[in-house]
């Protein structure tokens, strides 16, 4: 089946930095790609759709500033956590639409000190 | 916010058929049931869908009731490596570009 990766796989940073996820889809081209985030023991949470060549669409009470999103190209999103609070700490996972079913990335675990 | 109801937790013995349940009484037409499972500290794996029939395919089959109210998901002869939360999605097909919600599904654990 179709592959999507992340990098990193895992990231632990200071407060106030900033961190950059990526997410790719490898043999195919995703013209829409998601962005989740799951807490611990809790289901995954939709925090944006991201459109190739335009900007996302955020969930309700998913802060545009803080989380940027970036789709500049058909295989690759990216995700930007802003400025990463403790708060922000969690499992961050993407997917692309393929033709039939969206395949989901490994995820990434944030750990912010 | 989710379409479907799973049981919250489901125990299966090693070698046996897994039959999870999920409703979905408020389908629309066009939705499809799909199933995804997640590993501890994974990504969703897909597993299956259907719209009206009955899907079949190498990890699981998928029963749909006459009515498109519930489904089933059969993983035939359940392994250790199963064991992961298991959801069940109703979705227009993904060609729409509508993002899949995630209920709490069912966390399967299959014993020795």
């Amino acid at each position: 089946g179709a592959v999507v990766s992340q990098h990193p796989s895992w990231v632990i940073c200071k407060s106030g930095t900033s961190v950059k996820i990526e997410c790719r889809s490898l043999d195919f081209q995703a013209t829409t790609m998601f962005w989740y985030r799951q807490f611990p023991k809790q289901s995954l949470m939709l925090m944006a759709t991201s459109n190739e060549g335009s900007k996302a669409t955020y969930e309700q009470g998913v802060e545009k500033d803080k989380f940027l999103i970036n789709h500049a190209s058909l295989t690759l999103s990216t995700l930007t956590v802003t400025s990463a609070h403790p708060e922000d700490s969690s499992f961050y996972i993407c997917s692309a639409r393929g033709l039939n079913e969206q395949f989901f990335g490994p995820g990434t675990r944030l750990t912010v000190l | 916010d989710a379409k479907t109801t799973q049981p919250p937790s489901m125990d299966c013995a090693e070698g046996r058929a897994a039959n999870l349940p999920c409703n979905h009484s408020t389908i629309s037409g066009n939705e499809y049931v799909y199933w995804y499972r997640q590993i501890h500290s994974q990504g969703p794996q897909y597993i299956i869908h259907g719209l009206k029939n009955n899907e079949t395919n190498e990890m699981a089959s998928l029963i749909i009731t006459e009515d498109r109210k519930s489904s089933t998901l059969i993983l035939p002869h359940a392994t250790l490596r199963d064991t992961a939360v298991y959801y069940c999605i109703v979705n227009e097909n993904s060609n729409s570009g509508y993002a899949l919600n995630f209920g709490k599904g069912t966390s399967l654990l299959v014993t020795p």
